[in-house]
């Protein structure tokens, strides 16, 4: 069964600082991983799409990476922001063609604060 | 910028009623899509959707489910028969290409009393 666990499940930290968000995932077979924002009651917004190729991309203050053999992959947050404060979601897309299905992993919590 | 749109934004309906979730994706998309977000829980993917068929549903999309791209513009989620459990907030994402970057309306909460 394909499956996305992310951690921590919060984390509060002061603006300025930076942050590192981690992801696990089980999906087969593997398209791509995307890194989502959500807030409170919102739809997700992409942050960043990456391939199987692709090692490490950038999205302003945001880097994700993906280690596509230990399934593993981040998400760094630079100088954070009170704006920053969401959920942020890693999501890994399987198969190919025409059906694209996205298993969503539970979210990570931060809480930018002052 | 063009973005997906969801209406209503909050829907209130007595257990047994059928209801419609509406979205309009992103005009120059092919691919639309549903999930579903229980209160505290992570988002589920329900249905895909292209070239006026379903490309592939989860085990929640059972047979009180229905998608429908009526005309043009608009994507619609049908829940024959709604139950307390499918209290959640509906979200309808749509993409140029799949696999590919998909777009989230802001979602539709429903309330199911």
């Amino acid at each position: 069964k394909n499956q996305v666990e992310q951690s921590p499940q919060s984390l509060i930290i002061l603006e300025g600082k930076n942050c590192t968000l981690q992801c696990n995932y089980t999906v087969s077979p593997f398209s791509n991983l995307r890194w989502y924002k959500q807030d409170t009651g919102r739809g997700p917004v992409s942050l960043t799409i990456m391939t199987f190729s692709e090692n490490t991309k950038s999205n302003g203050r945001y880097t994700a990476t993906l280690d596509a053999d230990t399934k593993q992959s981040s998400l760094h947050i630079t100088a954070s922001q009170l704006s920053d404060s969401a959920s942020y979601i890693c999501v890994v897309s399987a198969g190919t063609g025409t059906a694209s299905k996205l298993t969503f992993g539970t979210g990570t919590r931060l809480q930018v604060t002052l | 910028e063009p973005e997906v749109t969801q209406t209503p934004s909050h829907q209130v309906t007595q257990m047994g009623q059928e209801v419609i979730l509406r979205c309009v994706p992103i005009s120059n998309h092919l691919y639309f899509y549903w999930y579903r977000q229980i209160l505290g829980q992570k988002v589920e993917f329900l249905v895909s959707f292209y070239n006026n068929e379903i490309s592939e549903k989860s085990e929640i999309f059972d047979d009180q489910f229905s998608v429908e791209r009526p005309d043009g513009s608009n994507f619609t989620l049908k829940i024959r028969s709604t139950k307390l459990e499918d209290s959640a907030m509906y979200f309808c994402a749509s993409s140029v290409l799949a696999p590919g970057e998909q777009f989230f309306g802001p979602g539709t909460r429903l309330t199911v009393l």
